[in-house]
């Protein structure tokens, strides 16, 4: 069985200043990790994914996640934040039932901006 | 390109209506994805098509049915709806990979409402 957990609903953040958000996750196998981002209103898209080759994975506009299989985490970071990164986060794991089968997604967490 | 097209973008409908929900997407991806997403929930999953037959069905109810004319188009075929259904209808596609490494790509969803 696998799971994923969300650790923060929200997090706020100065526009400038890092992102950091947690996800922990557990699988019972060599599992795939995602993050997607979905914008009110609109679908997801994916940031980045960890699929077993590098563990500090980088996605688009500037993020970046590190798998940790020691601590089971799959964080997604950010040096600077901007405005336009207001959203919804979702971190997903896919183990190996694969697609649909095997996805679970985490509860989101809301990403606010402050100006 | 990593495009999935859903239409419309917003339907309104009476509960004694006959509606389709369309999906397109030309990566030559072989499984599709319907999913239902709630306000401030993660999507959930409702059909799974692999190979254009249906693979995962999730207890969905029958006033909801999926149709997959070929291996780039999905629909979903709506009648008799109740005002619980009103959500945002995401479709996703993926190569079809077995295993964990299958990644799901979103259109921008369509926001129902039933009345």
């Amino acid at each position: 069985a696998q799971s994923v957990t969300q650790l923060d609903s929200h997090v706020s953040v100065s526009e400038g200043t890092p992102v950091l958000l947690r996800c922990n996750y557990s699988s019972s196998y060599s599992p795939s990790l995602f993050w997607y981002v979905q914008h009110p209103n609109k679908g997801l898209q994916l940031l980045l994914k960890y699929t077993s080759a590098a563990t500090l994975v980088k996605g688009i506009n500037g993020f970046e996640a590190e798998f940790k299989k020691s601590e089971t985490s799959f964080h997604l970071t950010k040096p600077s934040a901007h405005m336009s990164d207001a959203a919804e986060y979702f971190c997903v794991v896919s183990d190996i039932g694969g697609g649909a089968d095997g996805l679970t997604f985490g509860k989101g967490t809301h990403l606010i901006i402050q100006p | 390109d990593t495009e999935v097209t859903q239409t419309p973008k917003h339907l309104v409908m009476g509960m004694t209506n006959k509606k389709s929900l369309k999906c397109e997407q030309h990566m030559g991806h072989r499984a599709m994805y319907w999913y239902k997403q709630k306000a401030k929930k993660p999507p959930e999953l409702m059909f799974v098509y692999s190979y254009e037959k249906l693979s995962i069905n999730e207890s969905v109810p029958s006033r909801f049915s999926p149709e997959c004319p070929n291996s780039s188009l999905l629909n979903l075929h709506l009648h008799a709806l109740q005002p619980e259904d009103s959500a945002l209808y995401l479709c996703a596609s993926s190569q079809g990979l077995a295993g964990p490494t299958d990644t799901q790509y979103f259109g921008p969803g369509t926001r129902l409402t039933v009345l």
